[in-house]
């Protein structure tokens, strides 16, 4: 029961660097997330989806872009890395909207120097 | 907009002691409430939500909470806690009418003393 998966689980940027996480559902979720944690806080919200082709920013989308060609997959691109950026990220997906339980993967972390 | 204030941030307790972790949200607008889990090096995990109905929620290992819309609260609880529940804990608000987006608190940390 794989759930939700990301990959890579641990990398290190160089500043100005690009690199896209990868996640990916085989629960058939409509609904998928992103979400950053940085150190003592909780998580905010990237991006989401609400489905195949439709995707909307969240509370801190900058420096971030995303994609949604298919149901189970929903990679996070990381344009022009900053230290700012350094954090845990975290996907999820839900089956429907408003109420519905969030399923997280187990993070990816991580770090620009 | 919504927020959500949770008052510690590191809560020690001893095993098999009883434990109470407070919330506190800010909105306009009715919203659903949340605790999730995070044991070490995981993602996170529902513990219990609140969407309607009896005001009292019981949620997987023992653990139970309480939504008072007078107080804004939904503090979670338990009579009894293990080693194993020894992990952060997120309580988290959504709107009802809108794409299930969470608003998280800062966390608190439990820490079960043997």
């Amino acid at each position: 029961n794989a759930g939700v998966t990301q990959t890579p689980k641990f990398r290190i940027l160089k500043i100005g660097q690009s690199m896209t996480l990868q996640c990916t559902q085989d629960m058939n979720h409509n609904y998928m997330y992103w979400y950053r944690q940085d150190p003592g806080m909780g998580l905010k919200l990237i991006y989401y989806s609400v489905g195949a082709g439709i995707t909307d920013k969240g509370e801190v989308p900058n420096g971030y872009n995303v994609s949604r060609s298919t149901t189970e997959d929903f990679p996070l691109r990381l344009e022009l890395a900053a230290p700012s950026q350094t954090s845990v990220y975290f996907c999820a997906s839900s089956s429907s909207g408003s109420g519905n339980t969030i399923y997280f993967g187990e993070g990816s972390w991580l770090t620009v120097v | 907009a919504q927020s959500v204030t949770q008052l510690d941030s590191q809560v020690p307790v001893f095993e098999e002691a009883p434990v109470e972790l407070r919330c506190n949200y800010s909105s306009s607008v009715s919203v659903y409430l949340f605790w999730y889990v995070q044991y070490p090096n995981q993602g996170l995990q529902l513990l219990l939500k609140y969407l309607s109905g009896s005001t009292l929620v019981k949620g997987i290992n023992g653990f139970e909470a309480e939504f008072n819309k007078s107080q804004t609260s939904f503090h979670l609880r338990n009579p009894s806690v293990h080693i194993s529940d020894t992990a952060e804990y997120f309580c988290a608000v959504s709107d009802p009418s809108g794409a299930n987006n969470l608003f998280f608190g800062t966390g608190t940390r439990l820490t079960v003393i043997p």
